[in-house]
């Protein structure tokens, strides 16, 4: 019962536009929403998060948009850059120390 | 700051063999755990803790064991690797709660054969 889906495995874009990688989630129960990259041979590292309680989130050249009504977000990375190519998962939690990951989108950015 | 580290990286295990992966961190933080990921299936949590001397079972727990002495360190036990165990496995601390901002380590790929 795979609760969070990410259904693009893979994103293409060009170095200077816009990536946006898209997150789907079943529970409603969940209410705290994180985006981890994850470069090869390397462990994830977290890139930014987001509460139900707001719809939007942005730290420099990430944002992170929730839409609750219909359990999806997404992460635009404006502009992209080639070090942003790498495997991004989206996770979502209920506040019961269970975090559930997506399967992951490689994005990869050509110069 | 070493953040969180894996002990082996690599390892390959027969079919009913034991082993421990180790994992320590050195930022004082209450909370680790454990996730394995494994190919379209995303991280999924074995266990967790919340502080020395208390743990907990996450989504896949069974056929492994952890431990939680020290604050630092947080073992992984397969009392009897299958095949099925075949994985790259994560450790994690945080600050917080466990499903908050985590650091992981590089992580251990392991195979049994």
């Amino acid at each position: 019962d795979q609760q969070v889906k990410q259904n693009s495995p893979s994103l293409s874009v060009q170095e200077g536009r816009i990536s946006i990688l898209n997150c789907d989630y079943t529970n409603s129960m969940f209410d705290y929403f994180l985006w981890y990259k994850k470069y090869p041979a390397e462990g994830p590292t977290f890139l930014i998060s987001i509460s139900s309680i707001k719809d939007k989130n942005e730290d420099g050249r990430f944002t992170v948009f929730l839409n609750k009504s219909a359990k999806h977000l997404s992460l635009h990375i404006v502009p992209s850059q080639p070090g942003d190519s790498a495997v991004y998962f989206c996770a979502a939690s209920g506040g019961n120390n269970d975090m559930r990951f997506g399967a992951g989108t490689r994005l990869t950015v050509k110069p | 700051n070493a953040g969180v580290t894996q002990t082996p990286k690599f390892q390959v295990l027969k079919t009913g063999q034991s082993m421990t992966l180790q994992c320590a961190q050195d930022m004082n933080h209450e909370y680790m755990s454990w996730y394995r990921q494994d190919p379209g299936m995303g991280l999924r949590l074995i266990h967790y803790s919340v502080g020395a001397g208390i743990t907990d079972q996450g989504e896949v727990p069974n056929g492994y064991n952890v431990s939680r002495s020290t604050t630092e360190d947080f073992p992984l036990r397969l009392l009897s690797a299958a095949p099925s165990q075949t994985s790259v496995y994560f450790c994690a601390s945080s600050y917080g709660r466990v499903d908050t901002e985590a650091f992981f380590g590089q992580g251990t790929r392991l195979t049994v054969v």
